[in-house]
């Protein structure tokens, strides 16, 4: 069965620091959204994507965060200038049609020191 | 901006019991209801989901409720096993703007332990 991948499984950056997080979502999917979940908490959305543009973003999703899509596989997440607070797990998730199941890919632990 | 409440936070209960968990919402435009099953460093993974044109829906030990006057929902788990020990996020997703499924919006989860 396809699933979401994600790269890396764990990144440790420095304050201050730019991050690139990596998805591939499932090969037909035509919807892609970026998650995280602080640890120990619930999981709060951050964007949405559709037609090469974003559709929705959380209060979360400031100046400092982009996403891209650079090709017909890759959907990224970039955090320009990485805060302490920034530390969490994120997840991309990919959806078919309008309506459907958002599929998570396993996630990215981002730990900023 | 919807929000959704979910109860209990952590829930224990005996192998073979039942277990039910609930979760409210305020956006009555919400339309789409999905549980996910998060187990320690996994992915979030759908066990079940249920539109706002339905009432229950059943899927063998699972299944789930919803009232929309009410503005909540539940799930609900039969004959739990110790393989149930997770954590269970409910969410909520209304139309947005393009008319199609939006964002989940998420509960803060509830630690389900099932002793044997």
């Amino acid at each position: 069965e396809p699933e979401v991948t994600q790269t890396p499984s764990h990144q440790v950056t420095q304050m201050g620091q730019e991050v690139i997080l990596r998805c591939v979502p499932i090969s037909n999917h035509l919807y892609f959204y970026w998650y995280r979940q602080i640890l120990g908490q619930k999981v709060e959305f951050l964007v949405s994507f559709y037609n090469n543009e974003i559709s929705e973003k959380s209060e979360i999703f400031d100046d400092q965060f982009s996403v891209e899509r650079p090709d017909g596989s890759n959907f990224t997440l970039k955090i320009r200038s990485t805060k302490l607070e920034d530390s969490a797990m994120y997840f991309c998730a990919s959806r078919f049609v309008s309506e459907g199941e958002q599929y998570f890919g396993p996630g990215t632990r981002l730990t900023v020191t | 901006g919807e929000n959704v409440e979910q109860h209990p936070s952590t829930l224990s209960v005996q192998e073979g019991d039942s277990a039910v968990i609930k979760c409210t919402y305020s956006d009555s435009a919400s339309n789409y209801f999905p549980w996910y099953k998060q187990e320690l460093g996994k992915r979030p993974q759908l066990i079940i989901d249920i539109r706002s044109n339905v009432g229950e829906k059943k899927d063998q030990r699972i299944a789930v409720t919803l009232n929309k006057t009410a503005k909540h929902f539940s799930l609900h788990i039969t004959e739990t096993q110790p393989e149930d020990s997770a954590v269970y996020f409910c969410a909520a997703s209304s139309p947005n703007y393009g008319g199609s499924q939006g964002n989940l919006i998420f509960g803060k989860g509830t630690k389900l332990s099932v002793k044997p």
